[in-house]
């Protein structure tokens, strides 16, 4: 069966910290998207990973993929409240799209 | 350039009607998803189109949902006898390739459905 695991869920962190979110997925796949969506907002595409060992970066946030651990992590850096979202990872593959349940994550002034 | 446009951006309706949710995808997009998301939770795969293959239904979770997407562009959800467990805010995304392909989805706003 498909598994894309978040975690954690939920994190409340306050500002200027660092964390990473990480999403451990099942099968074999070669691409690996992240998302951010704000509340009552639709989702937004944050990265495309499309190699093991692939890494990039935007802002505050870093993405990596290890496609032999079946592991992607999204870094945050020194953290701000405007980063305060919901983060999807999603595992992508010729058999279809696979959505984390999402990290609702808030950062504390 | 214009995105991912839904109408309505909110539907009340009442136990029983039927609804039909528009989707109108990025020019060019040959993909085409439908995903439905409850209140704090993650998406739900509905169905999929891909240039003139056959839709994958998969997702959809009765018989009273369908789908269908005119010309290769905008695409009809369509619900009938709606139950109140039907609300949820449903969202469609459109991408130049399809999954086999590796370009991000671009979701639109969603239409927010509630059945009362």
């Amino acid at each position: 069966e498909l598994k894309v695991e978040q975690n954690p869920l939920f994190l409340s962190m306050q500002e200027g910290k660092n964390y990473t979110i990480y999403c451990n997925y099942s099968t074999t796949s070669d691409r690996l998207y992240w998302y951010r969506q704000d509340p009552g907002k639709s989702l937004e595409s944050l990265f495309v990973l499309l190699s093991n060992g692939a890494v990039k970066q935007e802002g505050r946030l870093m993405a990596s993929l290890d496609t032999k651990a079946r592991l992607s992590t999204l870094h945050i850096t020194a953290a701000v409240h405007d980063l305060s979202a919901t983060y999807f990872c999603v595992r992508g593959g010729a058999d279809g799209l696979t959505f984390g349940k999402g990290t609702h994550l808030i950062i504390q002034p | 350039g214009a995105g991912v446009s839904q109408s309505p951006s909110n539907k009340v309706t009442e136990k029983g009607k039927d609804v039909e949710l528009r989707c109108d995808p990025i020019s060019g997009h040959t993909a085409l998803y439908w995903y439905r998301q409850s209140l704090g939770q993650g998406l739900e795969f509905l169905i999929y189109f891909q240039g003139n293959s056959a839709p994958d239904k998969s997702g959809l979770p009765s018989d009273r949902f369908s789908a269908e997407r005119t010309g290769g562009s905008v695409s009809t959800l369509t619900i009938q006898r709606t139950q109140q467990e039907d609300s949820a805010v449903y969202l469609c995304a459109s991408s130049l390739a399809g999954t086999g392909g590796a370009t991000p989805l671009h979701f639109g706003n969603g239409t927010r459905l509630t059945v009362t």
